[in-house]
This record gives structure tokens, C-alpha cells and sequence, in this order.
């Protein structure tokens, strides 16, 4: 059975750099596009990006200049780091696999507070 | 980017009433890259429907959608109590993949 487990903090301040994890089980983190997606309270979802075993990355337009991702097979995880937090960002951070362009599993999510 | 434009914005329904959820795209998607998702609080999104009309892995089939070009439907049969959530789609034909707003379902 696949599973994410994500990890990082629930609470950031202005200005900083937030700095996410998850952690892959059951599938070859080799595979697969892994992919960061946000929801603001009362909104929508909101595909942050994706990035491939090879360093291959994708961003969302809206976010490209703040955000970075990586992905380190040794420890089967990958990572995103956004910049320059501002309240705007306070959202439920998730991380999914991306088969065939759908997300089939997901973490478990991790609410990010913007906030000093 | 695709916008993707879900009505209604909530639906109110009872348990065994059948429920259709719209999803209108700004451009054309290919049906091949079109996902329904299913979340509630506190849970990750569960993915329904991928390709537009195919049931994931463990989904009942009271489930189902449909659609090509810029309109696709997803059809909940007969409601059940585990199934008022809020549903969204999807699209990953072109980047940035986008999803629509949401509807909720709600119990009448």
C-alpha cells in the first residue's frame, strides 16, 4: 500500500521560508511525478508544482518565483520549500503522487498558519 | 490556465436521491486528463474518477462520470450517508493542472 507521510511546521512567520516533507512507503520514489498542492481556507485546491526522480520540476505559474522542490531517492522523500510567506499562503499543504496526471494517493496534510 | 467552473456550488439532497455535479472547462480537455476527487474535513482528497469516466480502485459503482470537450458530469446514483462531501475536478492537460472550486453536497 502506498503511502505519503508528510512532516514540517504548522506555524511560520512573515517573510520566512517554509520547508516541507513527505515520505514515500510503498512505491519507488524513482517513479512517478510527486507533487505539492495547497487549499486556503474556503477555497479551492491549488497544484503548487511537481518534480520527477531525474530533478525535472514544474511549477505553478502563480507561485514559480518563491517556490523550490527536490526529491532525494535515498531517503525516498521529497521536499518543497516556499519563500517570502505572507498570510496569503496560511493554507492545508498536501503532497500526492501523480499517476498518469491524476493523484491516486495523498498525505495526510499539514495545516501551514502564516503568522508572527 | 484552465479554469474550471463547478455547479452548483451546493447541492441539497436526501440519502437515495441522485446527485449531478457540473464541470465546465474555459478550454477543451481531453477526457483523458480529466479527474473527479472526493474530500472532507480532516481527510486527504480521495480520488473518484479519472479519465473522465473511470471509476478508481475500490470506488462503488454508484459512482460515474462523463463528458468531453469542455463539459463533464460526475453522477452519484443513489446517496448514501458517507457520500455528502464536497467534490471537485481536476484537469492536468495542460500545466499548471487546475481544479474547480468545489461543490458541496449536503443532506436536505
Amino acid at each position: 500500500q502506498v503511502q505519503l507521510q508528510q512532516s514540517g511546521p504548522g506555524l511560520v512567520k512573515p517573510s520566512e521560508t517554509l520547508s516541507l516533507t513527505c515520505t514515500v512507503s510503498g512505491a519507488s520514489i524513482r517513479s512517478f511525478y510527486w507533487t505539492w498542492i495547497r487549499q486556503p481556507a474556503g477555497r479551492g485546491l491549488e497544484w503548487i508544482g511537481q518534480v520527477f526522480s531525474t530533478g525535472t520540476t514544474n511549477y505553478n505559474p502563480s507561485l514559480e518565483s518563491r517556490v523550490t522542490m527536490s526529491l532525494d531517492t535515498s531517503k525516498s522523500q521529497f521536499s518543497l520549500k516556499l519563500t517570502s510567506m505572507t498570510a496569503a499562503d496560511t493554507a492545508l499543504y498536501y503532497c500526492a503522487r501523480a499517476y498518469n496526471r491524476y493523484f491516486d494517493f495523498w498525505g495526510q496534510g499539514i495545516l501551514v498558519t502564516v503568522s508572527s | 490556465e484552465v479554469v474550471l467552473t463547478q455547479s452548483p456550488g451546493t447541492l441539497s439532497l436526501s440519502p437515495g436521491e441522485r446527485a449531478t455535479l457540473s464541470c465546465r472547462a474555459s478550454q477543451r480537455v481531453s477526457s483523458s486528463y480529466l479527474a473527479w476527487y472526493q474530500h472532507k474535513p480532516g481527510q486527504a482528497p480521495r480520488l473518484l474518477i479519472y479519465g473522465a469516466s473511470y471509476r478508481a480502485t475500490g470506488i462503488p459503482d454508484r459512482f460515474s462520470g462523463i463528458g468531453s470537450g469542455t463539459d463533464f458530469t460526475l453522477t452519484i446514483s443513489r446517496l448514501e450517508l458517507e457520500d455528502f462531501s464536497v467534490y471537485s475536478c481536476q484537469q492536468s492537460e495542460t500545466l499548471p493542472s487546475t481544479f474547480g472550486q468545489g461543490t458541496k453536497v449536503e443532506i436536505k
